[in-house]
């Protein structure tokens, strides 16, 4: 069965620091990957998606980037945190277009 | 721009009663999918629906498509404390991307 691994849990960090986030699929080849980001208790907001290898959408300017160093391996990053970047992060993937998201379990990120 | 507007925001309510959750929108949709999200967690795939008119039950759980694709709903029977969550819906659009709504916050309380 397929399996996603998103990691930290948890992260607090100073605002102008780095950040990187991964994000790991098991048990499928070739998946869609996705970052999303999540205001407390409210809707999804799409960040960066990915149909391959090396190949990244973006869907809001911003200064967070995406990287699919491997086929089931995405990585969030960013070289100077904002506060305004604080958020619940999570990472999904999915088997194509159209079909639907499986989600990891976030990363809570908190901006000092 | 598809928007998806969900309603009501929040929502408390007591064991055993019923509800039911709106999830609304000026565009159709070739797809709707409702998703709970527990504190802490990812959302998690209740149910897609694809066919205006669809009516789709999990349980005590009734979800419908409207004949328009345009809007949805979910309606809960006999609410139970386990039923506690975040509800969200998401609209697929032409390109089969997610339109997401920005959720009902539901609590059931014993």
């Amino acid at each position: 069965s397929q399996t996603i691994h998103q990691w930290p849990a948890t992260l607090v960090q100073p605002v102008g620091s780095p950040l990187s986030l991964e994000c790991t699929v098991e048990g499928t080849s070739n998946p869609n990957l996705y970052w999303y980001r999540q205001a407390a208790g409210r809707g999804l907001q799409l960040l960066f998606y990915s149909v391959g290898i090396g190949q990244i959408s973006s869907e809001v300017p911003q200064n967070l980037s995406a990287s699919r160093p491997q086929d089931r391996q995405f990585i969030l990053s960013s070289k100077k945190l904002l506060l305004s970047d604080s958020g619940f992060y999570l990472c999904a993937w999915s088997a194509g277009t159209g079909a639907h998201p499986h989600f990891g379990d976030g990363t809570r990120l908190s901006i000092l | 721009t598809q928007l998806l507007e969900q309603s009501p925001q929040f929502l408390s309510i007591q064991e055993g009663e019923n509800l039911t959750v709106y999830c609304n929108s000026s565009s159709v949709f070739s797809s709707l999918q409702w998703y709970r999200q527990e504190p802490g967690e990812g959302p998690v795939l209740l149910v897609t629906v694809v066919t205006g008119g669809e009516v789709k039950k999990l349980k005590r759980l009734t979800f419908q498509f409207g004949d328009a694709r345009k809007d949805s709903s979910l309606h809960i029977t006999a609410a139970q404390p386990g039923d506690t969550g975040l509800y969200l819906c998401a609209g697929g659009d032409s390109n089969y991307q997610l339109i997401w709504g920005a959720g009902t916050k539901l609590i059931i309380k014993p």
